[in-house]
């Protein structure tokens, strides 16, 4: 079974600057996907940025990038210039596939855009 | 296409009504998911399809009754519902089942169960 934490409710950041989302996980799986999803207000849920458990790289998109630190099941994204429709709910998932059943999602990370 | 579209958006319906959900996609895509997503909450997975045969059922009440006419189809039929079944609906799709766990997802139905 795989339990995800993401200790931060809520979060406000100004236009432009840096914010980084907090998730730590736990699996008893070697081998695993990481994601990130945003669900902006009343609109549909996208992917923001994955990560294979596998690679020692972390994974970047533009301004999005993640710090995944294996050993202490950490997966955070980093948001650069943050811009208004940055705005979001953003929910951290890990996935292993194989047995795993769909996306358990962490309960999530409400972002504000401070303008 | 990278669309999930669902219909309706916006669902009223009393206690003795039966309705359903449409969720269609183009994508190709083999497995199709629902999930209920209460406010403030995440989504939590309620029937998977992979194939077009049901795969996962988490413990729904019967009085959700998915169905998935085809590959791109997949229906939720409601009847006899609560009020606490009020909530975002919410259908997805993936490449495969158990693949690789990237879902695309629709932007909802929302059900009020009066």
């Amino acid at each position: 079974a795989q339990t995800v934490t993401q200790s931060q409710p809520e979060m406000s950041v100004q236009e432009a600057e840096t914010v980084t989302l907090s998730c730590t996980y736990d699996t008893s799986e070697s081998d695993y996907y990481l994601f990130w999803y945003k669900q902006p207000p009343s609109r549909q849920m996208i992917l923001v940025i994955r990560q294979e458990a596998y690679k020692q790289q972390n994974a970047t998109e533009n301004r999005f990038s993640v710090n995944f630190q294996k050993a202490a099941k950490s997966f955070s994204l980093k948001i650069s210039d943050s811009q208004l429709g940055d705005a979001a709910m953003y929910f951290c998932a890990p996935y292993s596939g194989g047995g795993a059943d769909g996306l358990t999602f962490g309960k999530g990370t409400h972002l504000i855009i401070q303008p | 296409d990278t669309e999930v579209t669902q219909t309706p958006k916006h669902l009223v319906m009393g206690m003795t009504n039966k309705k359903s959900l449409k969720c269609e996609q183009h994508m190709g895509h083999r497995a199709m998911y629902w999930y209920k997503q209460k406010a403030k909450k995440p989504p939590e997975l309620m029937f998977v399809y992979s194939y077009e045969k049901l795969s996962i059922n988490e413990s729904v009440p019967s009085r959700f009754s998915p169905e998935c006419p085809n590959s791109s189809l997949l229906n939720l039929h409601l009847h006899a519902l609560q009020p606490e079944d009020s909530a975002l609906y919410l259908c997805a799709s993936s490449q495969e089942y158990r693949l690789d766990g990237e879902l695309f997802f629709g932007e909802g139905s929302r059900l009020t169960v009066l």
